[in-house]
């Protein structure tokens, strides 16, 4: 089945750094991928979709210029959260939709900690 | 408005008991359904799907759903669950035209011994 792969899967850095997040569809082509995050006991939040070769469409309330989105290859977006800032911190997840098919494939989930 | 909910936020019930997560959704066009799974600090599974055909959909680890659209329900059931079933349950919905996902709130099973 398709596998979409997440690096790093847990990351702790200092308030005001940045940080990027890989998503790799590993068997499988994706011009599109999206991003969500995750507080504790909540639901997924939709941030913004990844487009290859194109800029990002994001989600009403989403700061654009403090998560940045490249999809620069049919098999790789990235997410680099910028001047990250404790409430920055949560469980970022990506997801990629199969070729000719509705379903999703998610990845494994990234848990940002920002000190 | 498109939207998905999840009335049951937390349901707890009791090992080798049947169990059954609502899901209903509001929408004008045609839909897709998902059930997914997530462990703690892991990614989201695929429990199953309805895409056409069946209305009763059959998934992984015995569990099922049926879409009723005149209830515009498409709610989880399982005969008798498990305590490695203690999960939170994601129900999500494709509507048709659109790419991305919505989900549902999230519900907690909790498998009591």
């Amino acid at each position: 089945g398709a596998v979409v792969s997440q690096h790093p899967s847990r990351v702790i850095c200092k308030s005001g750094t940045s940080v990027k997040i890989e998503c790799r569809s590993l068997d499988f082509q994706a011009t599109t991928m999206f991003w969500y995050r995750q507080f504790p006991k909540q639901s997924l939040m939709l941030m913004a979709t990844s487009n290859e070769g194109s800029k990002a469409t994001y989600e009403q309330g989403v700061e654009k210029d403090k998560f940045l989105i490249n999809h620069a290859s049919l098999t790789l977006s990235t997410l680099t959260v910028t001047s990250a800032h404790p409430e920055d911190s949560s469980f970022y997840i990506c997801s990629a939709p199969g070729t000719g098919s509705y379903e999703q494939y998610f990845g494994p989930g990234t848990r940002l900690t920002v000190t | 408005a498109q939207s998905v909910t999840q009335l049951d936020s937390q349901v707890p019930v009791f090992e080798e008991a049947p169990v059954e997560l609502r899901c209903n959704y509001s929408s004008s066009v045609s839909v897709y359904l998902f059930w997914y799974v997530q462990y703690p600090n892991q990614g989201l599974q695929l429990l199953l799907k309805y895409l056409s055909g069946s209305t009763l959909v059959k998934g992984i680890n015995g569990f099922e759903a049926e879409f009723n659209k005149s209830q515009t329900s498409f709610h989880l059931r399982k005969p008798s669950v498990h305590i490695s079933d203690t999960a939170e349950y994601f129900c999500a919905v494709n509507f048709k035209g659109a790419q991305k996902l919505v989900f549902g709130q999230g519900t907690r099973l909790t498998i009591n011994p």
